[in-house]
């Protein structure tokens, strides 16, 4: 069965500092969606990438699917308090299918 | 404004007990989706629906049943065969064509 592995695990890092984290897939993405969920809350949605080589923004976050469409990565620029929180990527288990597979999240911590 | 409510926020269960949870949305989305968040293990899926009166397994659904008998609900009963049901209970629900799902808040279950 497919699984998504996530890195790092946590992360600490001070305000304005860019940091990376990445999702890998031990088969090809379909379609490979970040989210964004605050502790005891549900999950706020991101992006969502499907072809590879593609890459969004929106505002200073970056998402990237890579060619392979294997692994994908979530760039934050110039970090932020209110980036604080824990970062879901979610993949189609199949082409066509309604079923996501998560990765188990990376928790992401932000130092004024 | 759209979205997807889940209640109660809190909920706490006795020994033997049956509890139902609650998910209503308006974005007039097909698809729902039931998930368990445990902590550092992402989220499983328990029950989904992609029509009205009709319903299938996840990967974890023993001890849990579902209806979908209108569009906007589906609701999710934790029955007293879950033995070990505290987690923090995700809904969310999607529409055909494209597969972004989206969450409720969640509901956090507890054994008294």
């Amino acid at each position: 069965s497919q699984e998504l592995e996530q890195s790092p695990q946590s992360l600490i890092v001070q305000e304005g500092k860019n940091l990376t984290i990445n999702c890998t897939s031990s088969k090809t993405l379909y379609g490979l969606y970040w989210y964004k969920q605050k502790y005891g809350e549900g999950l706020i949605f991101l992006m969502m990438l499907q072809k590879g080589g593609e890459e969004k923004s929106h505002e200073k976050i970056t998402a990237k699917l890579d060619e392979k469409k294997q692994q994908s990565s979530l760039h934050i620029t110039a970090s932020q308090p209110s980036h604080a929180g824990i970062y879901l990527c979610g993949a189609d288990r199949a082409s066509g299918t309604y079923k996501y597979i998560f990765g188990t999240g990376t928790r992401l911590k932000v130092l004024a | 404004d759209g979205g997807i409510t889940q209640s109660p926020k809190y909920l706490f269960r006795k020994e033997g007990q049956n509890v139902t949870l609650s998910c209503e949305q308006n974005l007039n989305h097909d698809a729902m989706y039931w998930y368990r968040q445990d902590p550092g293990q992402g989220l499983r899926l328990i029950y989904y629906s992609q029509i009205v009166n009709d319903f299938q397994k996840g990967d974890i659904a023993e001890g849990y049943s579902v209806s979908r008998e209108k569009k906007e609900s589906f609701p999710l009963t934790v029955t007293s065969a879950q033995k070990n049901p505290t987690a923090f209970y995700l809904c969310a629900s999607s529409t055909v064509g494209k597969n972004i799902q989206y969450f409720g808040a969640g509901t956090r279950l507890s054994v008294l």
